[in-house]
């Protein structure tokens, strides 16, 4: 299957600072990439949808100001999170769409573990 | 709006043994697909089993099966000679296809092999 990987994998920061995310599709293009959040034992829940070459969409609720999504390349998405506060700690999952795959299916990656002090 | 229900938070199965993972969907949408992805402690998503709405058959991978029961909104996963591996917490997801590619996610069971 399609490989799509995150940098960092763990990442500590003080509060205030601003934490930067990548996502890669390694070995195919991702027009749309999808980064979502998950709390210990629980689900995904979807941040946004990152298109390349235009504005991320963001979901109810989700700051946009907050969550800075830059989907620059076919291959390269961004979140970075600004003013980071301990709220913010959380796993941080993206996700890529593989369109040359038939059922449309989404690649994960690893995840970012995001530890705000 | 389309919603995914896991009831079983939580299940552990004997290494050998078979266990069924539960999932029931709400959608309008007449065309979609169904997952099960597994996420052990390593936290990565791994693919499990998909199945396309439109195929009656039920889908198979190895020890991974699935009973797709349309018309109940259906989706369960069985795994049959359980594997120490297969300790993990297993999310049943539903994607319709004719949206964005998003897909929801259930809140997930925590599966335990007891060796």
């Amino acid at each position: 299957g399609a490989v799509v990987s995150q940098h960092p994998s763990w990442v500590i920061c003080k509060s205030g600072t601003s934490v930067k995310i990548e996502c890669r599709s390694l070995d195919f293009q991702a027009t749309t990439m999808f980064w979502y959040r998950q709390f210990p034992k629980q689900s995904l829940m979807l941040m946004a949808t990152s298109n390349e070459g235009s504005k991320a969409t963001y979901e109810q609720g989700v700051e946009k100001d907050k969550f800075l999504i830059n989907h620059a390349s076919l291959t390269l998405s961004t979140l970075t999170v600004t003013s980071a506060h301990p709220e913010d700690s959380s796993f941080y999952i993206c996700s890529a769409r593989d369109v040359a795959g038939g059922y449309n299916e989404q690649f994960f990656g690893p995840g970012t573990r995001l530890t705000v002090l | 709006a389309q919603t995914v229900t896991q009831s079983q938070p939580e299940m552990s199965v004997q290494e050998a043994e078979t266990v069924t993972l539960s999932c029931t969907y709400d959608t309008s949408e007449s065309n979609y697909y169904l997952f099960w992805y597994k996420q052990p402690p390593s936290r990565q998503m791994i693919l499990v089993i998909r199945q396309e709405a439109y195929k009656q058959q039920n889908a198979t991978e190895n020890r991974f099966s699935v009973n797709f029961q349309k018309a109940a909104k259906s989706f369960s996963l069985k795994i049959s000679d359980s594997q120490l591996g297969d300790t993990a917490m297993y999310f049943c997801a539903f994607r319709p296809s004719n949206t964005g590619n998003q897909f929801y996610f259930g809140t997930g069971t925590s599966l335990t092999v007891i060796p």
